[in-house]
């Protein structure tokens, strides 16, 4: 059984960056995908990017590309996501999720992530 | 990056309703699908992955079909735990993943 725990809420200013860890229970980081999902109140899941660590190996959504940037610490089986020059839109719960491909068995808590000024 | 549309994108039913939900792809992802079940405040739920294999702990009367560019999620008799909304999402390795808009599943 895999547990995904993830840092605590933020709330940022317009432009500046947020940095989401995520830290795995278990053996399977270096094997599974893991992805970073959002959700804006209201509003549908919204897939972000992900890393495969054991390559490493990652992929981002063409709306995000320069603007968000994961990593892996295979040390610490953590998993970061860094999001920057933000925006009010980008309000919103931030999941990580990982599976043996690139679809999710497990999820993390989720982390909220306020935009305003 | 492909492109997910599910229908409807909201749905009144009753308990004991046999339910289906479509997603269509832009493009082949050949089985490359996922299903989700979602609760407010709650994080998603793994209900089918490659588009028909049904994840372990799900019951039975979710199940999932297609392949290429058209597939469903069915429920057989809906029950008072199913009302949520679930999302399509394709995995196509070739491809940065993407999800559907969703489908709430609302009592009638």
């Amino acid at each position: 059984q895999v547990q995904l725990v993830q840092s605590g809420a933020e709330v940022k200013k317009p432009g500046s960056s947020v940095k989401v860890s995520c830290q795995s229970s278990g053996d399977t980081f270096n094997t599974f995908a893991t992805s970073w999902v959002r959700q804006a109140p209201g509003q549908g899941l919204e897939w972000m990017g992900g890393i495969l660590p054991i390559f490493p190996t990652t992929k981002y959504a063409q709306k995000f590309q320069g603007r968000l940037t994961i990593t892996a610490d295979k040390s610490t089986s953590t998993a970061y996501m860094e999001l920057s020059s933000l925006r009010s839109d980008d309000t919103a719960v931030y999941y990580c999720a990982t599976g043996s491909s690139w679809y999710a068995d497990y999820w993390g808590q989720g982390t909220l992530v306020i935009v305003s000024s | 990056d492909i492109q997910m549309t599910q229908s409807p994108s909201t749905l009144s039913a009753s308990v004991g309703d046999r339910v289906t939900i479509t997603c269509r792809a832009s493009q082949s992802i050949s089985s490359w699908l996922a299903w989700y079940q979602q609760k407010p405040g709650k994080a998603p739920k793994l209900l089918i992955y490659k588009a028909s294999s049904l994840e372990s702990g799900v019951p039975s009367r979710f199940s999932g079909s297609g392949s290429g560019t058209e597939f469903t999620l069915t429920i057989s008799s809906l029950q008072p735990d199913d009302f949520a909304t679930y999302y399509c999402q394709q995995y196509n390795s070739h491809s940065p993943v993407s999800f559907g808009g969703g489908t709430k599943v609302e009592i009638k």
